[in-house]
Order: structure tokens, then sequence, then C-alpha cells
């Protein structure tokens, strides 16, 4: 059975203070890991998807990188407006297993 | 191009009626998944369907659930004799691919919020 395990379950931040989240994974077989944002009351929302060890995507300020077991979500000099729940998925096959995900703020 | 769609986004019902919850994929998506989410719990996975077939039905639960995707119009999730226990975010997603396809992403609606009185 696919697991997925994120960490830490809160985090609170200065504007421009940099950190990292975790997403620590057990899967057969991995077809895709993914980062998702969810901010309060929304679905949602896809941020990357990495599929191999070593591969690594950027947007914005964000950037997510994977290995053999685990994903990090690096947030670097993050604003006010990167507050939100930060989801991890993995699947093997069609099905997404979730973390139960990062609830970032981020303070001005 | 819209994206998923979900309605209600909210509905309250007393125990022992019936919840529909609707869900129209984005354009050009033919794969749905519905999962739910716990208050304070992560996102789990129900159900997965294809136009007028069930592909994966592994993460509903046995009794007073069900799901469809016929060939015209939304997927729609049904609760029957809804329990307190069933109050939840409901989540639809939609791929324009899905199996083993291994670039498939999914796009998720907004979801319906389902209050059990």
């Amino acid at each position: 059975e696919d697991q997925v395990t994120q960490s830490p379950e809160a985090l609170r931040l200065q504007e421009g203070e940099s950190s990292s989240l975790n997403c620590s994974y057990t899967v057969s077989g991995l077809r895709g890991l993914f980062w998702y944002r969810q901010d309060p009351g929304k679905g949602p929302e896809f941020l990357f998807t990495l599929y191999s060890a070593g591969e690594e995507k950027e947007k914005e300020r964000l950037k997510a990188t994977l290995t053999k077991k685990e994903s990090f979500l690096h947030i670097t000099a993050p604003k006010p407006e990167d507050s939100a729940t930060y989801l991890c998925a993995v699947t093997s096959g069609s099905r997404l297993t979730f973390g139960e995900g990062t609830q970032l703020t981020v303070n001005p | 191009n819209a994206g998923v769609m979900q309605n209600p986004r909210h509905l309250v019902r007393r125990r022992g009626q019936e919840a529909r919850l609707r869900c129209s994929p984005m354009k050009g998506h033919s794969h749905v998944y519905w999962y739910r989410q716990l208050p304070e719990e992560g996102l789990k996975f129900m159900v997965y369907l294809q136009k007028e077939n069930i592909i994966d039905e592994s993460g509903m639960p046995k009794e007073r659930f069900s799901a469809e995707f016929p060939k015209e119009g939304p997927s729609i999730l049904r609760i029957q004799q809804v329990v307190r226990g069933d109050s939840a975010a409901y989540f639809c997603a939609s791929s324009p691919r899905g199996g083993a396809d291994v670039s498939t992403i999914q796009y998720f609606g907004a979801g319906t919020r389902l209050s059990v009185l």
C-alpha cells in the first residue's frame, strides 16, 4: 500500500525566510510524485510532477526535488501570498495517495 | 477553458436523506476521480471512472455510496441514507488520460462541502 508522510505539519515563516517542506513516501513502482497547493475552501491546485530520482522543477519561488525515498519543496524568499497548505501525492497506478499536508503561514 | 466544475458547492442534508454531488470534467478530459477529505484528515481516493465505466472503486465504502459517469452529462457521486460521519469535503478531479500513462495530471474542482445534520 502506498504511503506518504509530510513534515512539518505546520510551518510559520517570516517574509523572505527560505525553508523546505518534506515528503517521504513508500510506493510499489512510482509512476509520479505530485505537489499541489490548497487554499482554504478551495480544491488542490497542481504545482509540479516529478517522475524519477534526481529530477528538479521550478516555478517562481518554488523548487521541487525528488530522491528515491523523499521529495522536498523548497521555498525561496517566501511572500505572504505563498501561505497555503502544500500537499504531496504519489501514484503507482491511477489513484493519487496524499499526505496530510504542510500548512505554511508566511508573515509580512 | 473552464476547469473542473462541481456543484453544489455546499450541501446540507438531514440524517437518512440522499446526497447527489455532480462533477463536470475539464473539456477534453474523459477520466474522473472522486476523493473525500474528512475534517483534519488528508484527501482519500474513492473511485475512478471513465465514460460509462467504473475502473477502480476500491476506495468507496461498500454500502450507501455509488458513482456513475454517463455517456452524456456530469459524473454523479450518490450517497444514500446519509449519516453524520459522511460530513466532509468531496473533491472531483479529471485528467485527459489515465491508468498507466505516467504523464497524467489530475486537475481538481473546488469541491462540495457536505454537512449532515
